[in-house]
């Protein structure tokens, strides 16, 4: 299996919800990421974890919180998202953090805040 | 100062032509770097990987490596209509962090 999976595909909520965002490897790959991609711009990152702890969070607003509960699994929980936060989200994970052979990246999930 | 920087294009070639994708980097203790493609509305693909000075072969693309000039590029021999996308390029730094360039929107014209 050399696949990341993320579900949902599509998300659409509204501000006032709660929803969570699901990626799940079984390449056996320690590190896992959640990226945010806006159109026509690069991924930018969101959130490191490492061997299942969370070593990089890049000043991600509080209403994002990631939770890996195990080695092959990653979510993002959202609540109070701003229309401004609809984006592609993007999940992806590496043999180790810094690794030479790259990341491989689920097909993302697309989000829209109304 | 950004970490990758890309030419963002829009670049254009005739079909079987030769297209030639370019990126600096700012770290000079990088380590290594990755070209990525992506079409609309998909997630990035990662077509090839290098680390070392010199060049590295794959089908119909060549990763090229100069560390001394802080330069990497992606050649595409032979392109096809389906090589239209996005191309990022990527690095990892020196604290284990990856960076992605603005990435080049390529077209090859039928």
């Amino acid at each position: 299996d050399t696949e990341v999976t993320q579900t949902p595909k599509h998300l659409v909520m509204g501000m006032t919800n709660k929803k969570s965002l699901k990626c799940e490897q079984h390449m056996g790959h320690r590190a896992m990421y959640w990226y945010k991609q806006k159109a026509k711009k690069p991924p930018e990152l969101m959130f490191v974890y490492s061997y299942e702890k969370l070593s990089i969070n890049e000043s991600v607003p509080s209403r994002f919180s990631p939770e890996c509960p195990n080695s092959s699994l990653l979510n993002l929980h959202l609540h109070a998202l701003q229309p401004e936060d609809s984006a592609l989200y993007l999940c992806a994970s590496s043999q180790v953090v810094g690794s030479n052979y790259g990341y491989t990246f689920g097909s993302g999930t697309r989000l829209t805040v109304v | 100062q950004k970490e990758v920087e890309q030419n963002s294009g829009p670049l254009s070639v005739p079909e079987g032509a030769i297209a030639s994708l370019n990126c600096t980097y700012s770290d000079r203790g990088s380590q290594s770097f990755f070209w990525y493609r992506q079409y609309s509305g998909k997630s990035p693909e990662l077509i090839m990987f290098i680390y070392s000075n010199g060049d590295k072969e794959d089908g119909r693309f060549t990763a090229q490596l100069n560390k001394a000039s802080q330069y990497v590029s992606l050649l595409i021999r032979d392109s096809q209509p389906s090589d239209s996308a996005t191309y990022l390029c990527a690095g990892s730094n020196t604290g284990n962090q990856f960076y992605f360039g603005t990435g080049t929107s390529l077209t090859v014209i039928p």
